[in-house]
């Protein structure tokens, strides 16, 4: 079975200062991973997503993630937070080997960006 | 960018009451999907349809819910006789391709109250 877990129900940071915002995966073949984010009112939008390949993604925003196997985790980060990026953040993952081609949604956690 | 609309944005109703939500997708989508968050919780997946038909369904999908897309255009999800624990922030999603590795589009929600 494919499960994730976002430990923090919220992340503060000052602005200017790096992010992370922490997600873990369980898969029994190799993990699909992707990471969405909510603004207040809006749905959830893709930010990027990890496949194959290079261990570390980059994708919308500026926000960037790094696949961690032995770890088993994928963690969302951001050299230098802005006031505009405080939103929901979920983290999703597949099994390959799931027979499932639904991600599985974390509960996301709340990003908090101080000025 | 293209957006997946729902409606009602919010929806009160008494248990045992029937509710039909709507969604229209993106109109090049032939993936459709709904999902829910209880609040506190993680989303959690409802069902996937493709081609008018349901492709997959999680256990809370019971006899209870249905999915139909009445014209080319809208995505219902019917609940037919609500209880207290539907209550929930339900989101409709779309997608070009299967959920594998294509983004997801979603929807702003709509939230379901059960008095």
């Amino acid at each position: 079975a494919q499960s994730v877990a976002q430990p923090e129900d919220q992340v503060n940071v000052a602005e200017g200062n790096p992010l992370t915002v922490k997600c873990t995966y369980s898969v029994s073949g190799n993990p699909y991973l992707f990471w969405y984010v909510q603004y207040p009112n809006r749905g959830l939008q893709f930010l990027l997503k990890y496949i194959t390949g290079d261990n570390l993604v980059k994708g919308s925003y500026g926000f960037e993630a790094e696949f961690n196997k032995s770890q088993t985790s994928f963690h969302l980060k951001k050299p230098s937070a802005l006031v505009s990026d405080s939103a929901l953040y979920f983290c999703a993952v597949r099994d390959d080997r799931g027979g499932s081609y639904i991600p599985t949604f974390g509960r996301g956690t709340s990003l908090i960006v101080h000025p | 960018e293209p957006e997946v609309t729902q409606t009602p944005s919010h929806q009160v109703t008494q248990m045992g009451q029937e509710v039909i939500l709507r969604c229209v997708p993106i109109s090049n989508h032939l993936y459709f999907y709904w999902y829910r968050q209880i609040l506190g919780q993680k989303v959690e997946f409802l069902v996937s349809f493709y081609n008018n038909e349901i492709s997959e369904k999680s256990e809370i999908f019971d006899d209870q819910f249905s999915v139909e897309r009445p014209d080319g255009s809208n995505f219902t999800l019917k609940i037919r006789s609500t209880k207290l624990e539907d209550s929930a922030m339900y989101f409709c999603a779309s997608s070009g391709g299967r959920a594998t590795n294509e983004k997801l589009f979603f929807g702003s929600g709509t939230q379901l109250s059960v008095l």
